[in-house]
């Protein structure tokens, strides 16, 4: 079945060390998104790939990276984590036509604990 | 900017029909999505709203009135495994395909 794939599941890093989320997706889908959800919070998206062009939210701290090398792979780097960037991040694709564009896939997302 | 406005939990039992609403103050948009999601679990898309009126989807159904920007989602039957939150989202013209979520409604559904 075509999906939207994210490793780890769960990743516990220290504070101040890097960290690589990874997130992977058979849909051949041209946009790609990476989002932070906290608990009893909606989604919130860091920024999308729409094919190569990255597009960053305002509000996203320098602190988050991202790296599309391919149509399939996007990655969500976390340069020096703090205790406040524990939280689930959710990889989504969606198509980028008007008529179909509106329904976004989200993967299973990766819970990150900061100690 | 968007705003969505949701409240924040519903409570029903088995068999019963719930309503969760969604208020919205934007500056433009192309649709309201609802997406379903289970504690731990990914969202997953339920159902798209592109113009005013009524979409049914099985036991869900969806509305979306622009002239009074308010849209609401009708689960019937309800059954344990809707116990989830439920999140109206809408794709901000402003920004390409961005969806902008709700607040969220927590779903409890009691035998």
């Amino acid at each position: 079945d075509a999906m939207v794939i994210q490793n780890p599941r769960y990743q516990v890093t220290q504070f101040g060390k890097p960290v690589t989320l990874s997130c992977s997706q058979t849909l051949n889908h041209n946009v790609m998104y990476w989002y932070q959800q906290k608990s009893s919070q909606a989604p919130k998206l860091l920024f999308h790939y729409y094919d190569k062009d990255f597009n960053n939210e305002a509000d996203t701290p320098d602190n988050f990276q991202s790296r599309r090398p391919n149509t399939s792979f996007c990655f969500l780097d976390i340069r020096s984590p703090g205790l406040g960037d524990a939280a689930m991040y959710l990889c989504a694709t969606s198509r980028d036509t008007a008529g179909e564009g509106y329904e976004q896939y989200f993967g299973p997302g990766t819970r990150l604990t900061v100690t | 900017g968007q705003s969505l406005e949701q409240p924040s939990e519903v409570t029903a039992v088995e068999g019963a029909i719930v309503q969760i609403n969604c208020t919205y103050q934007t500056s433009g948009f192309y649709g309201l999505s609802w997406y379903q999601q289970h504690d731990g679990g990914a969202p997953t898309f339920l159902s798209y709203n592109a113009l005013d009126g009524l979409e049914e989807t099985g036991r869900f159904s969806s509305f979306l009135s622009r002239s009074d920007s308010y849209g609401y989602l009708l689960l019937q039957e309800l059954q344990m495994k809707d116990s989830a939150s439920y999140f109206c989202a809408v794709r901000d013209k402003t920004g390409f395909q961005k969806l902008v979520f709700g607040t969220g409604t927590r779903l409890l559904v009691s035998p």
